[in-house]
């Protein structure tokens, strides 16, 4: 079945250090998104990409990048991790041959203390 | 105004009743999505739709693009039903959702 995977599942990290998401996906969609979830809310997006070698900024891209180097991988990055990006990361995947209905990760849980 | 508004935020239901949810959009959408978001954080796709409505056991869910809401109703409800439930529009074809805050719903014995 086809599936969204992401790794760590849970990180801690300290302010100042970089911190690395990862998320692969066997849909083979070209689409990739990141969001993060904050307690009581739903999710926001910050990076996207169309397709390997892309990332476009979503709507809080602010302390982070974003890298696809395949197909299947997407990897969000916080160069300076910082307490007001800890927080429920979301990787998703999906394109025009699922009608862009989105397909979910499990969500990874970081804590920058 | 909030592109996608959700109500009601919180909703306690016993079990057996029926219910409904509500989004309403800023804008024409594309697409809505509607999930369940269970107590380990996990988000579980109920319905995609781009138009009409989609039945699948005891949930029911509208599209309507035209006049920019999506309903979600829930019939004899289930203490299973419990969780945070949240829809997601789609206004381009970028796939870019935009989400809803959530209804905590609560079901009791």
């Amino acid at each position: 079945e086809a599936a969204v995977t992401q790794s760590p599942r849970n990180k801690v990290a300290v302010t100042g250090g970089k911190v690395t998401l990862s998320c692969n996906q066997t849909n083979n969609h070209n689409n990739m998104y990141w969001y993060r979830q904050d307690t009581g809310h739903g999710l926001r997006l910050i990076h996207y990409s169309y397709g390997a070698g892309s990332t476009e900024k979503g709507d809080i891209p602010d302390g982070y990048k974003a890298s696809r180097p395949s197909q299947e991988n997407f990897s969000l990055i916080l160069e300076l991790a910082t307490p007001s990006q800890t927080s429920v990361y979301f990787c998703a995947s999906g394109d025009a041959q699922s009608s862009y209905e989105q397909y979910f990760g499990p969500g990874t849980r970081l804590t920058v203390l | 105004g909030m592109p996608v508004e959700q109500n009601p935020p919180a909703l306690s239901l016993y079990e057996g009743a029926d219910s409904g949810l509500r989004c309403n959009f800023s804008t024409t959408m594309k697409s809505v999505q509607w999930f369940q978001q269970n107590h380990r954080g996990r988000l579980i796709t109920l319905f995609y739709l781009a138009q009409g409505t989609k039945e699948n056991g005891r949930l029911k869910s509208t599209f309507n693009s035209k006049e920019r809401y999506s309903t979600l109703h829930i019939k004899d409800a289930q203490l299973e039903d419990s969780g945070t439930y949240f829809c997601a529009a789609e206004g381009t074809n970028t796939g870019k959702l935009t989400f809803g805050d959530g209804t905590v719903l609560t079901v009791k014995p």
